[in-house]
């Protein structure tokens, strides 16, 4: 395995429940981050976090709430979903550099299913 | 902007011949090109990456790829394919001119089955 971890790797849930998606990374990097894969779709990266920090929120409706506690953990809030927000959700980690550029490390993904 | 195109959403190869997944970049520096390996019900996996150098990059499980910036292209290949090889392919890139931005762009993948 990666050294990242998703829990749980399926989840159904109607649309007005509350949930969160938990990720987890052992490999002491400092950048995490949230994609969603559907069909058919390129992998879309939904929220990026370097230290701790948000760097990146590509235009991810406030159903979607991230939060990132500290540089080994990542959580994705879900509230209020629609069908439409049904995908597998991937998690990410990579050790940053400005100068060079690291491959991600993903996890196994969510299966989420909104009914 | 950077952007990333995989002209095939499905490749077959027949087991132990020559495979090629074909992926095409747009960048406006130096292009960060990875390819990425994914299983059912699995998150991707990093096969190997370009960032400077030799031109012939080699990674996991045998395959390489090749960077060619005068046709802008990426190309992943394997010279005697395997049916375990059949999987989801990505290719990504990443612009270098755009410093402390962390997005990776992904292709929409190719489909990739060896048939025994």
């Amino acid at each position: 395995e990666t050294g990242v971890t998703q829990t749980p790797r399926h989840l159904v849930m109607g649309m007005t429940n509350k949930k969160s998606l938990k990720c987890e990374q052992h490999l002491g990097h400092n950048a995490m981050y949230w994609y969603k894969q559907s069909a058919k779709k390129p992998l879309e990266l939904m929220f990026v976090y370097n230290f701790k920090e948000q760097t990146e929120n590509n235009s991810v409706p406030s159903r979607f709430s991230p939060e990132c506690p500290n540089s080994s953990h990542l959580f994705l809030h879900l509230h209020t979903l629609q069908p439409e927000d049904s995908a597998l959700y991937l998690c990410a980690s990579s050790q940053s550099n400005a100068i060079s550029y690291n491959e991600q490390f993903f996890g196994p993904g969510t299966r989420l299913t909104v009914l | 902007a950077q952007s990333v195109a995989q002209p095939e959403d499905q490749v077959n190869v027949a087991e132990g011949n020559p495979l090629t997944v074909k992926c095409t970049y747009s960048v406006s520096g130096n292009p960060y090109l990875f390819w990425y390996v994914q299983y059912p019900n699995r998150g991707l996996q990093f096969l190997l990456k370009y960032i400077t150098g030799d031109n012939l990059v080699k990674g996991s499980y045998g395959f390489e790829a090749e960077f060619n910036k005068s046709q802008t292209s990426f190309h992943l290949k394997k010279p005697s394919a395997l049916v375990s090889d059949s999987a989801l392919y990505f290719c990504a890139v990443r612009d270098g001119a755009d410093f402390g931005n962390e997005k990776l762009t992904f292709g929409t993948g190719t489909r990739l089955t060896i048939i025994p």
